[in-house]
């Protein structure tokens, strides 16, 4: 069963625009979620957090968006680059064993020039 | 460059063989974990390691071993692998492991390199 889904697992988007990124969880007792954004070759490096008492969370051109009651979050990435072509995973925790990062599939998101 | 460095990058190994995969980190974190990567399937955690103890063991086959003799090193031997361990294989570390308060910034987990293990 899986706990984090991404259900997209591609995405491609022109440079410049706007790439949205979506994942949904069914574990009512995460409450904090993380984005990694993985290169070829490479491991997972972290990308932007929220922790369940806020909604949004903005750091530079990357934003999350979290909706609780639909269990709901996605990574906004504004404006798009061609070095955002990644895969990217959401990740999600629960109280009380945060160390206990459940990843969902990842999203091969490519920007085209 | 995350400050977390596993060697090596590629492994081929036959069944019968005994390796072992290296991790370091040199952010002064205290908590360290084993993380499994096949293809199609997300992240699964295998073991994790605060102040060089085992917490966590996520009923991975004895054929995996863990070993975390300081802070800064983790260590995972593999004998007698089958064919479908074949995979990446992800050390990570954090701040801290903290039981039960929930996380804060900083418990993020940042990821080595990987080595992608191929057995045949």
């Amino acid at each position: 069963d899986q706990q984090v889904k991404q259900n997209s697992p591609s995405l491609s988007v022109q440079e410049g625009r706007i790439s949205i990124l979506n994942c949904d969880y069914t574990n009512s007792m995460f409450d904090y979620f993380l984005w990694y954004k993985k290169y070829p070759a490479e491991g997972p490096t972290f990308l932007i957090s929220i922790s369940s008492i806020k909604d949004k969370n903005e750091d530079g051109r990357f934003t999350v968006f979290l909706n609780k009651s639909a269990k709901h979050l996605s990574l906004h990435i504004v404006p798009s680059q061609p070095g955002d072509s990644a895969v990217y995973f959401c990740a999600a925790s629960a109280r009380g064993s945060n160390y206990k990062l459940t990843f969902g599939k990842g999203t091969l998101l490519t920007v085209n020039p | 460059e995350t400050g977390v460095t596993q060697t090596p990058r590629h492994l081929v190994m036959g069944m019968t063989n005994k390796k072992s995969l290296k991790c370091e980190q040199h952010l002064g974190h205290n908590a360290m974990y084993w993380y499994k990567q096949s293809a199609k399937k997300p992240l699964e955690l295998m073991f994790v390691y605060s102040l060089e103890e085992r917490v966590e063991n996520n009923s991975v086959p004895s054929r995996f071993s863990p070993e975390c003799p300081n802070s800064s090193h983790l260590f995972l031997h593999l004998h007698t692998l089958q064919p479908e361990d074949s995979a990446l294989y992800l050390c990570a570390s954090s701040q801290d492991y903290i039981r039960g308060t929930g996380l804060k910034k900083g418990t993020e987990a940042f990821f080595g390199q990987g080595t992608r293990l191929t057995v045949v």
